[in-house]
């Protein structure tokens, strides 16, 4: 069974770092990109990034709204997809989810986590 | 504003069909696959559809997907109360990025 389960949301002051996790299972993760997304409250759904698998060379790619300050890495040997997010801004507080990319192609996501929250104060 | 248009809101009563419509451009829907997502209050989004028609295991054959052009369509027959949630369309768009309709919430009268 494929599991995601996102980690690492907390309340966190404007200006400030922060580091989510998705730890997933049941799939072969070195096989598939990941996507993060973000939910603010009351709102859609949103695009922040994501990574390729090795085999694309782990490129990442990121919204307008978060490059330069958001980093997506992955951990092939735990299973695990990251999102560092730097000089965090009252805006950036929304719930992050964490999803498979769809293989083949950056199609579609099939997989999603529960989400975390983070919520950032000024 | 989102890059994909949905309706905010649509409704029908059980038992009926509902059409959810999704309008882009070619730099997304035109020449790219496009995906379909529910989401119920305060859980995750599902995949509905993918590559414009196809549906994951386990998603009813209710649920349909089609694609014209530089826009998308998702049909719910046989509409049952436990279909009221809100419903996202989404593309890959050539400036290279992912985007989202802006949601469509279904009420089932």
């Amino acid at each position: 069974e494929v599991q995601v389960v996102e980690s690492g949301g907390e309340l966190i002051k404007a200006g400030r770092s922060l580091r989510l996790s998705c730890t997933t299972s049941g799939f072969s993760f070195g096989d598939y990109a990941m996507g993060w997304f973000r939910q603010a409250p009351g709102k859609g759904l949103e695009w922040v990034g994501f990574i390729r698998n090795k085999a694309y060379g782990e490129k990442a790619d990121y919204a307008a709204s978060v490059r330069g300050r958001f980093v997506i890495s992955r951990d092939d040997s735990k299973s695990i997809a990251y999102l560092q997010m730097n000089t965090l801004k009252t805006e950036d507080t929304a719930v992050y989810y964490c999803s498979r990319v769809g293989v083949p192609g950056l199609n579609y996501f099939d997989f999603w986590g529960q989400g975390t929250l983070v919520t950032v104060s000024s | 504003q989102s890059v994909l248009t949905q309706p905010p809101s649509v409704s029908a009563a059980p038992g009926q069909k509902v059409t959810i419509s999704c309008s882009g451009g070619t730099s997304n829907i035109g020449y790219n696959y496009v995906s379909w997502y529910q989401q119920f209050p305060g859980t995750a989004p599902r995949l509905l559809i993918y590559e414009n028609n196809k549906r994951p295991s386990g998603i009813p054959d209710r649920f349909s997907g089609s694609k014209s052009g530089t826009s998308a369509t998702l049909d719910i027959t046989g509409l049952q109360t436990g279909d009221e949630a809100d419903y996202y369309c989404g593309a890959w768009d050539s400036s290279v990025s992912w985007v989202f309709g802006g949601g469509t919430k279904l009420t089932v009268l």
